[in-house]
């Protein structure tokens, strides 16, 4: 089992639609828990942390389940902006701190 | 911007050249990482480096050589490679110590051998 899991859709959506995305972790010693965003051929950048409690910015909503070990992403009322691939990213301790990225879920917004 | 910085921004090299790769980050980071990515792939961590030591090798090749001159520089020295490590090569850093470990990415160096 791969130590993150992400569906690598696409998700192809019309503007003003909701989606989700959910990703899991199998590491119960995973300490934080980030979605990135990646456009294409660009760097990735961080979207948002995720938090025990949930946090919302604006459109984006983060949940982090801990007993179920997975996290996931709400997007509302999706602009064409929003098409990318959206990578999940857990962080474990073992000396240093080792980001692991899932696969990525490609979001396709469409007019 | 970002605020980590690559050098250079794309790099076509035969497999019997040398050549290296440069990060700079002015964030007074502790941690800098070297992933690997293919298109349509996730990055995979091949490197990291706290406080300028080598932290993690992901089992990567010898014919990658990482350095870490000082807290700010990252370097990834490349020799003998293969066709198949064409390849976006993408730096990162971020607060050692933090128990956040946000990474700070650079825009990468794609990286062609012919």
């Amino acid at each position: 089992r791969k130590e993150v899991e992400q569906d690598p859709g696409p998700f192809n959506v019309p503007e003003g639609a909701t989606v989700a995305f959910n990703c899991t972790y199998s590491n119960s010693a995973s300490q934080s828990f980030f979605w990135y965003r990646q456009d294409c051929r660009k760097e990735p950048k961080l979207l948002m942390s995720v938090y025990s409690s949930g946090n919302e910015d604006g459109r984006f909503t983060a949940q982090l389940n801990r007993a179920s070990q997975y996290i996931s992403l709400l997007i509302r009322d999706s602009k064409l902006s929003d098409s990318a691939t959206y990578l999940c990213v857990v962080t474990r301790s073992g000396g240093s701190y080792i980001p692991t990225f899932g696969r990525g879920t490609s979001l396709i917004v469409h007019p | 911007d970002t605020e980590v910085t690559q050098t250079p921004k794309h790099l076509v090299m035969g497999m019997t050249n040398k050549k290296s790769l440069k990060c700079e980050q002015h964030m007074g980071h502790r941690a800098m990482y070297w992933y690997k990515q293919k298109a349509k792939k996730p990055p995979e961590l091949m490197f990291v480096y706290s406080y300028e030591k080598l932290s993690i090798n992901e089992s990567v090749p010898s014919r990658f050589s990482p350095e870490c001159p000082n807290s700010s520089l990252l370097n990834l020295h490349l020799h003998a490679l293969q066709p198949e490590d064409s390849a976006l090569y993408l730096c990162a850093s971020s607060q050692e110590g933090r128990v956040s470990g946000e990474l700070f990415f650079g825009e990468g160096s794609r990286l062609t051998v012919l």
